[in-house]
């Protein structure tokens, strides 16, 4: 039982470019979320899944682009990287909403962009 | 707009004593209130959590402080370890969303 599998760990981008950022849960929790963790502004809500097929803005959805085309799996899109967006990603799943569920977070993946 | 105010930012702790963490909130729907735990490299991972009904909740060494009223709660972990030194948040969310409000985190170290 994996849990929460984030990929990469570390990615290195220039400015311009696109990428994916995979997440991919074995526990078929419906609820999946991105979140970005910054010095000093702790996590914030980038996009959230209650189910396959269904997605929705969190706090800062502005530069990232997510779907849902199964239960297992919420990638989420850099659609034109910007220095900005150097942070470390979290993906997070939960079998419920989060006040009656705890989240389970994956290990980040750590991006850098030049 | 921050909404979950957390303090302090860092914490240094000597074995033995007891750790405390504020958090204040401004949104009175709020309804659930967890405590997040994150060790370098890692995710976080749920520690405890508190829903507005009670005014205390421990779990082991740690316990949560609830104060209604003043839009307050407080992580306090008793007899810190250093195994203990780690960031913590504090957080919130309201039922009729899926969204969690981050506090700005706690770095605590806790020496032998």
């Amino acid at each position: 039982n994996a849990g929460v599998t984030q990929t990469p760990k570390f990615q290195v981008l220039k400015t311009g470019q696109s990428m994916t950022l995979q997440c991919a849960q074995d526990m078929n929790h419906e609820y999946m979320s991105w979140y970005r963790q910054d010095p000093g502004m702790g996590l914030r809500l980038i996009h959230y899944s209650v189910g396959a097929g269904i997605t929705d803005q969190g706090e800062v959805p502005n530069g990232y682009n997510v779907s849902r085309s199964t239960t297992e799996d919420f990638p989420l899109r850099l659609l034109s990287a910007a220095p900005s967006q150097t942070s470390v990603y979290f993906c997070a799943s939960s079998l419920d909403r989060v006040g009656n569920q705890p989240q389970h977070f994956g290990d980040g993946t750590r991006l850098s962009i030049l | 707009q921050q909404q979950v105010k957390q303090s302090p930012q860092s914490l240094i702790v000597q074995k033995g004593g007891i750790s405390i963490i504020n958090c204040a909130y401004e949104n009175t729907a709020f309804d659930y209130f967890p405590w997040y735990q994150q060790f370098p490299g890692k995710g976080p991972a749920l520690l405890i959590a508190i829903r507005p009904d009670v005014s205390e909740k421990k779990e082991g060494r740690f316990t949560i402080s609830f104060n209604k009223s003043a839009k307050q709660f407080s992580l306090h972990i008793m007899d810190s370890q250093p195994g203990d030194s780690a960031t913590y948040f504090c957080a919130a969310s309201f039922d009729n969303t899926d969204k969690l409000i981050f506090g700005t985190g706690t770095r605590l170290q806790v020496f032998p």
